[in-house]
Formats: structure tokens, C-alpha cells, sequence
């Protein structure tokens, strides 16, 4: 079983809107991944984490926030967001902890649009 | 440079035709390698990894050669159902010593009856 879940499948929000984007795995997996997708281009990391600590922030501007309350949940906190912002996003997880070797299962997505 | 080149394409292929995509990778710290297909409006599903030994699975075969830097992928016999973006896929070291994964463009296939 490589099922990761995420929810909602869709988001409309407005920029002064709060929101928070859900995801979970129950595999056992020790590291997940957020991941935006804007259309006709590939998936860009956001964050990871690793045994439930962030791992590595790609520069994602603070209206962002990620928080993993255990090894099966992640989360991502959405706060006076930009038109711009909209896009897929994607969560993943892997087996070992953020391993370079790991291989990574994505969930289906929120499709967000920021009015 | 990107880090991680693929041809677009289109690729528009008929049924039962062989059809191979390559990618080329920048770091040679590279750790894992990937092809992972998607389709339209859904998520990335992995369609293999892929080794220097080279890897088959049914009518897909994968193919990496370090010292090139360069992957690839060969799908035998398509199916209608072949039709999809695929992915290649880099492993790289990132901060704290964990993984990330670095996408190509994406090559679109067509698979036409």
C-alpha cells in the first residue's frame, strides 16, 4: 500500500483568507514532502521533513507554513496568500528519512486558486 | 543549464510503436534516479526507478549512464493508455542531508489508434 491522502482536493480562497492543507500516510514513512506544481511545469519542493523536524525549506515565503504534528500527518498553513499562489499541491512521503536513495509516493493534490 | 533536460516533445506516436525518451542530468552527486508518469490534472505515480544495470518491467525499460549523465527510457508496444507526462526524475543531497528530488520538464506522449 502507497497510498498518501491529502485534503481538500480543492481550495478557493480569498488573499485574506487562513486555510490549511492536510496530509496523511499511515506506511510508516519517517520523511514528507510538500510540492507545488503550477500547470505545464514539473512539481517544485517546498519543505521536508524528517522524523516530524523540518529538513529543508526552499526559501518558501512565510505566508507558508508547514507543521507535521506526528510521523502521519502534515500539514500546510495558508495565510494572506497571492493570486499567483495558485497551483497544485502536492504532498509525498517516503520510506527512510529523507534518504537520497529514498523513493517518494505523492498524494493526489489540493487544487488551490487564490482570488 | 537546468538540472535536470528533457525534449518536451510532443511525442505522436501510433499504436504498437517503440518510442524511447533520454534525459540529461548537471550534478554528478546525483543519488537516485526515477522515471515517474503523470497525467493529466493528477499526481506523479512512479513508473520505475532506474539503475546502471538497467531495469525492464513488461514493455518499459530504464537505463542510466553515470559517466554520461544521462537516462532513459524505452516503452515497447504503446498503448493508448501509454499517453501521459513523463517525468525524470534526480535524487540529489539537500540541506540536513536529505533527499530531494529534482523534476525535467516533462516529455508529453501521445498514443494515437
Amino acid at each position: 500500500d502507497t497510498e498518501v491522502t491529502q485534503t481538500p482536493k480543492h481550495l478557493v480562497m480569498g488573499m485574506t483568507n487562513k486555510k490549511s492543507l492536510k496530509c496523511e500516510q499511515h506506511m510508516g514513512h519517517r520523511a514528507m514532502y510538500w510540492y507545488k506544481q503550477k500547470a505545464k511545469k514539473p512539481p517544485e519542493l517546498m519543505f521536508v521533513y524528517s522524523y516530524e523536524k523540518l529538513s529543508i525549506n526552499e526559501s518558501v515565503p512565510s505566508r507558508f507554513s508547514p507543521e507535521c504534528p506526528n510521523s502521519s500527518l502534515l500539514n500546510l498553513h495558508l495565510h494572506a496568500l497571492q493570486p499567483e499562489d495558485s497551483a497544485l499541491y502536492l504532498c509525498a512521503s517516503s520510506q527512510g528519512g529523507g534518504l537520497a536513495e529514498d523513493t517518494q509516493y505523492f498524494g493526489p493534490g489540493t487544487r488551490l486558486t487564490v482570488l | 543549464r537546468k538540472e535536470v533536460e528533457q525534449d518536451p516533445g510532443p511525442f505522436n506516436v501510433p499504436e504498437g510503436a517503440t518510442v524511447a525518451f533520454n534525459c540529461t542530468y548537471s550534478n554528478s552527486a546525483s543519488q537516485s534516479f526515477f522515471w515517474y508518469r503523470q497525467d493529466c490534472r493528477k499526481e506523479p505515480k512512479l513508473l520505475m526507478s532506474v539503475y546502471s544495470s538497467g531495469n525492464e518491467d513488461g514493455r518499459f525499460t530504464a537505463q542510466l549512464n553515470r559517466a554520461s549523465q544521462y537516462i532513459s527510457l524505452l516503452i515497447r508496444d504503446s498503448k493508448l493508455s501509454d499517453s501521459a507526462t513523463y517525468l525524470c526524475v534526480v535524487n540529489i543531497l539537500g540541506s540536513g542531508n536529505t533527499g530531494k528530488l529534482i523534476f525535467g520538464q516533462g516529455t508529453t506522449l501521445q498514443v494515437k489508434p
